[in-house]
């Protein structure tokens, strides 16, 4: 079946400039994670959304970053005037629930000049 | 509060010799444990989980895990490693029961294992 899947799978951007990042986690995952990770490091915790629940935002970097999740659907990282330091790989993660593995989409490479 | 700790940020190994890639968990109850590969280039994959019932778990790629409750470990191990099992490993941890919407899994900051031909 179809995994998670991230898009765009690049994303230049000029400083300033807001972005879209968008992950469709797989059908029936009421669990949904984004991470970011920079080069050759570790995994940063952003947001969890878990089925009708409020969303754990205790990740976000700062109010430039903010998340939605449609249903138990699609999800959008929005990241306003960004930042040279936004620079990473945003990784989208689902799971049956949290109790499960997750399965990871490719990422979202951004890149602000 | 839950935490999960890999003390070496990078492992060497030879081809051919055994591997080890620790991890150690804090939680206030019963763990549920995870490892999880992400190869060069290339996406996060799970390998294992332990919930419940036999120490030894066996995972994707050879790759088997002991979970150890008294010295709060799970580490994965795997008896003859491979050039291409070089990737970053990261182990992950969630208490068994949520006590607040917060409740998550937590991911260790990963460890490098590079296998030396």
């Amino acid at each position: 079946g179809a995994g998670v899947s991230q898009s765009p799978s690049n994303k230049v951007t000029e400083k300033g400039k807001d972005v879209e990042l968008r992950c469709d986690p797989i059908s029936g995952h009421t669990a949904l994670y984004w991470y970011r990770q920079r080069l050759g490091q570790g995994l940063e915790f952003l947001i969890y959304f878990q089925g009708n629940s409020a969303p754990d935002k205790s990740g976000l970097p700062s109010d430039r970053f903010s998340a939605e999740r449609t249903g138990e659907s699609v999800s959008t990282l929005t990241i306003q005037r960004t930042q040279q330091e936004d620079s990473a790989v945003y990784l989208c993660a689902s799971s049956l629930d949290d109790l499960y593995e997750q399965y990871f989409g490719p990422g979202t490479r951004l890149t602000v000049t | 509060a839950q935490s999960v700790a890999q003390p070496e940020d990078q492992v060497n190994v030879a081809e051919g010799n055994p591997l080890t890639v620790k991890c150690t968990y804090s939680v206030s109850g019963n763990p549920y444990l995870f490892w999880y590969v992400q190869y060069p280039n290339r996406g996060l994959q799970f390998l294992l989980k332990y919930i419940t019932g036999d120490n030894l778990v066996k995972g994707s790629y050879g790759f088997e895990a002991e979970f150890n409750k008294s010295q709060t470990s799970f580490h994965l191990k795997k008896p003859s490693a491979l050039v291409s099992d070089s990737a970053l490993y990261f182990c992950a941890v969630r208490e068994e029961f949520m006590k607040t919407s917060y409740d998550k899994v937590i991911f260790g900051p990963g460890t490098s294992l590079s296998v030396i031909p």
